[in-house]
């Protein structure tokens, strides 16, 4: 598909808050994902919108979802060593696809003491 | 349920011979997604199915590149010759039909020298 885009890197004090931003390309797709590997791990699902929602929480998580923009955001509320990882934005590319994934090239997320 | 079960998790291989990655997806899962992991390029979705039958293929690099899913908890993909280019971690997902989210396995590391 085409490019998924995501800033590379992001460095972040423990207890702050991280945003993570995305632009994705497809006004139609009807999913949006935030998905987390740690190294040498698999890629695990932290949270979803769907695409008539502006925003979504869910515990330290927040997801903002500009349709017009298409511009995605990952707002991780006070940051721990643990969440350093690599985070991956993604477009659903429909349900007749089972909702195959469109990935950015993820952003590495490294938080501080 | 154990998951997604991918083997082997590591293999080293020499250029030209033949390698065999597999999958065992989540029972009672509809979909099963092989994507790639590289440094340059990210996450690609290579082929994905549904029902076992083969549905997009179009991510395939090149005629080395070929899947089968022979039955509902089974799928193979296959590099024949293997090629230096190759070298990366291999993901299989599976889903149900109807549900957003996929679950992935842990990968297979591949390298070729």
């Amino acid at each position: 598909g085409e490019d998924v885009e995501q800033s590379l890197f992001l460095s972040v004090r423990e207890g702050d808050s991280s945003v993570i931003n995305c632009t994705y390309t497809d006004s139609s797709s009807t999913y949006l994902y935030w998905y987390k590997q740690e190294p040498g791990a698999g890629l695990q699902l932290l949270t979803y919108i769907f695409s008539n929602m502006d925003m979504k929480q869910d515990q330290r998580l927040t997801v903002l979802l500009n349709k017009k923009d298409k511009h995605l955001s990952l707002r991780i509320a006070d940051t721990q060593t643990g969440d350093s990882a690599i985070y991956f934005c993604a477009e659903g590319m429909g349900s007749n696809s089972g909702y195959a994934l469109n990935f950015g090239k993820g952003t590495s997320l490294l938080v501080t003491p | 349920d154990a998951g997604v079960i991918q083997s082997p998790r590591h293999e080293v291989t020499e250029m030209g011979q033949e390698v065999t990655l597999r999958c065992k997806p989540i029972s009672g899962h509809d979909y099963l997604f092989w994507y790639r992991q590289t440094m340059m390029r990210g996450l690609e979705l290579l082929i994905y199915f549904n029902n076992n039958v083969p549905i997009d293929d179009s991510g395939m690099p090149e005629d080395r590149f070929s899947a089968k899913m022979p039955n509902a908890s089974f799928s193979n993909l296959k590099i024949q010759p293997s090629e230096p280019r190759d070298s990366a971690v291999y993901f299989c997902a599976s889903s149900r039909q109807g549900n957003t989210e996929a679950f992935f396995g842990q990968g297979t590391r591949l390298t070729v020298v």
